[in-house]
């Protein structure tokens, strides 16, 4: 039971480059997120989305995009990365509005 | 605009004292509240998912109270163990908007 996969693991970008962060889950979850965690804080809501073809913006969508064209995937896409965007970027899912969310292991993304 | 607040932001303790970690909210209109546990660069794993329905919820070693009225929960970890150190962060979601919103953490030592 793979749960929430995340993809990659690590990455470093230069400035002006664009990534994918691939999430994926596979429990047919609805709802899915997107949050960035940068030292020492808590969690930011970038993106959300509570099934296929449906997104909208959290606290801090400027610089990042998403789409949601399946119920597994939810890749969180980086055009024009700036040092700034350097965090750990985690992927969260969960079921229905009254059950838990799931995390996935996190991507730690380095922009120099 | 839901905010979630967790203080203190460290705490230290002896082993075998009983954990008490608070999670506070400024708008008591939550559908549930989750605990999360995260290690040093890990990605976050469910505790304890109370729902706005209860008063608490207990797992083990760990009982979670919620009282929305308040806007407030409080995590309880007994006897607490070297092993429990890491960081706790409640989040909160609230049905309309659909959003999980999370505090910023409490860091836990437990010294032997």
């Amino acid at each position: 039971n793979a749960g929430v996969t995340q993809t990659p693991k690590f990455r470093i970008l230069k400035i002006g480059q664009s990534m994918t962060l691939q999430c994926t889950q596979d429990m047919n979850h609805n709802y899915m997120y997107w949050y960035r965690q940068d030292p020492g804080m808590g969690l930011k809501l970038i993106y959300y989305s509570v099934g296929a073809g449906i997104t909208d913006k959290g606290e801090v969508p400027n610089g990042y995009n998403v789409s949601r064209s399946t119920t597994e995937d939810f890749p969180l896409r980086l055009e024009l990365a700036a040092p700034s965007q350097t965090s750990v970027y985690f992927c969260a899912s969960k079921a229905t509005a009254n059950t838990e969310a799931f995390f996935g292991q996190g991507t730690r993304l380095t922009v120099v | 605009k839901q905010e979630v607040t967790q203080i203190p932001a460290a705490l230290s303790v002896p082993e075998g004292e009983n954990l008490v970690l608070n999670c506070s909210f400024t708008d008591s209109a939550i559908y549930n509240l989750q605990w999360f546990r995260q290690d040093p660069g890990k990605g976050l794993t469910s505790l304890l998912l109370i729902q706005s329905s209860q008063r608490e919820q207990t797992s083990g070693r760990l009982n979670a109270s919620l009282d929305k009225s308040s806007g407030r929960s409080t995590l309880y970890i007994a006897a607490s163990q070297p092993g429990d150190s890491a960081t706790y962060l409640c989040a909160v979601f609230k049905a309309a908007g659909n959003k999980l919103t999370f505090g910023g953490g409490t860091r836990v030592l437990v010294k032997p």
